[in-house]
């Protein structure tokens, strides 16, 4: 079936440095694009998304980056804090019949940032 | 406050032993789903629901059923549960589907243990 594939499966990184993970998707009719980040212990929540009509957006620390040619997106993360370590997800709205949709994550990103 | 609520929060049980995750969401959201999630395979999704009386399979759907009776409130029924579906379960719940043109963003419930002993 369709999936979505993510990398690196960990990551660790000095305080102050950038992260970025990557995930691929399948399915060309994927439309939206969310990243979660969970915290040990608690539930996953919407840090940002992207949807397939915009190449790249922007939250102060946060970017993503998304090209629908290649079927790939990004998560960058710059000036790294130790509360930005969790684990991270990608997902994908994969199509599913008619106009239905669902959300397909990726395995996660284990981020590390070391003070 | 708007919300996703899940409950119990732990359980243990003895396999064949029927028990039903409840959850409920007062944001009256069309979309919700369930997802189990194991170490080192993210979130799988079991079942989702597009709507009242809506519901279909997710990419690990066996040994589980859901209902959706009611818009907020989308019960997970483990009818003879096994060892093998140990695991962290969350409920999620959105305005509209993920391929929808806006307010799909996922809201989480604060997870259930499930262990089947």
């Amino acid at each position: 079936g369709e999936n979505v594939e993510q990398h690196p499966s960990t990551l660790s990184v000095q305080e102050g440095d950038s992260a970025v993970i990557k995930c691929t998707y399948s399915d060309s009719a994927s439309n939206y694009f969310p990243w979660y980040k969970q915290e040990l212990g608690k539930r996953p929540q919407l840090i940002i998304d992207i949807r397939s009509n915009v190449g790249e957006k922007k939250d102060q620390r946060i970017a993503v980056t998304l090209n629908k040619t290649a079927k790939h997106f990004s998560l960058h993360i710059t000036e790294t804090q130790p509360e930005d370590s969790a684990v991270y997800f990608c997902a994908a709205s994969i199509k599913s019949g008619g106009s239905n949709y669902k959300l397909t994550f990726g395995k996660g990103t284990l981020l590390t940032v070391n003070p | 406050e708007a919300q996703v609520t899940q409950n119990p929060r732990y359980l243990i049980t003895v396999t064949g032993k029927k028990l039903t995750v409840t959850c409920s969401q007062n944001m009256n959201h069309e979309y919700m789903s369930w997802y189990r999630q194991d170490p080192g395979l993210g979130l799988r999704q079991i079942y989702y629901s597009m709507n009242v009386e809506v519901t279909d399979k997710g990419d690990v759907p066996e040994g589980y059923k859901v209902s959706r009776k009611e818009k907020r409130n989308f019960p997970l029924i483990l009818e003879s549960p096994s060892p093998n579906q140990t695991s962290l379960y969350f409920c999620a719940s959105s305005h509209h589907n993920p391929g929808g043109r806006m307010n799909t963003e996922a809201f989480f419930g604060q997870g259930t243990r499930l262990t089947v002993v």
